[in-house]
């Protein structure tokens, strides 16, 4: 079965500073989708980026970049420039390639900026 | 607007009564979700359907139930067979196949006492 970890139940950063939150995971798969959500006090879930395994390169969307490392089986989420609107829980999931869509989620991190 | 309603958003109930969480989408999405909520604990997967007429039970099914005879609606029962029911209940949906994210909605928090 696959399993997600996220070691870090909190974090903080100080406004506009980069933040990494830390995310692994076990499988014995090698074509899969990783993706990190976030929600905010809401908690309305929110996808915030997503990286297919067979892609070396790391996915980015705007202030939102993840290193991806396959061989460790970690996927770390990086928030530069951090902002406010930034503050939330973060989830990391995986779901197989093919398939049914099932996603497996981490614990979370909750994330805090301080101005 | 296209999206994913749930209602209520908070429900109360008393211990030993069914109760029916809704959960209607608008996206034309085929595959339809529910995922419970607990803290300190991410989402886990109750049931799943991918087709009308057709769902699946996903990691923690014992005390739930659902039907899916539209496209655009997966409503969850919660039983009294569910031993701990109180928790946020999130309702998803996406587009089968891949690379389809999943989008939420917007959640019902039950509380049974």
């Amino acid at each position: 079965a696959q399993t997600v970890t996220q070691s870090q139940p909190e974090m903080s950063v100080q406004e506009a500073e980069t933040v990494t939150l830390s995310c692994t995971y076990d499988t014995s798969e090698s074509d899969y989708y990783l993706f990190w959500y976030k929600q905010p006090p809401s908690r309305q879930m929110i996808l915030v980026i997503r990286q297919e395994a067979y892609k070396q390169q790391n996915a980015t969307e705007n202030r939102f970049s993840v290193n991806f490392q396959k061989a460790a089986k970690s996927f770390s989420l990086k928030i530069s420039d951090s902002q406010l609107g930034d503050a939330a829980m973060y989830f990391c999931a995986y779901r197989l390639y093919f398939g049914n869509e099932k996603l497996t989620f981490g614990t979370g991190t909750r994330l805090t900026i301080i101005p | 607007d296209g999206g994913i309603t749930q209602s209520p958003k908070y429900l109360f109930r008393k211990e030993g009564q069914n109760v029916t969480l809704s959960c209607e989408q608008n996206l034309n999405h085929d595959a339809m979700y529910w995922y419970r909520q607990d803290p300190g604990q991410g989402l886990r997967l109750i049931y799943y359907s991918q087709i009308v007429n057709d769902f699946q039970k996903g990691d923690i099914a014992e005390g739930y139930s659902v039907s899916r005879e539209k496209k655009e609606s997966f409503p969850l029962t919660v039983t009294s067979a569910q031993k701990n029911p109180t928790a946020f209940y999130l309702c998803a949906s996406s587009m089968p196949g891949l690379g389809y994210e999943q989008y939420f909605g917007p959640g019902t928090r039950l509380t049974v006492t």
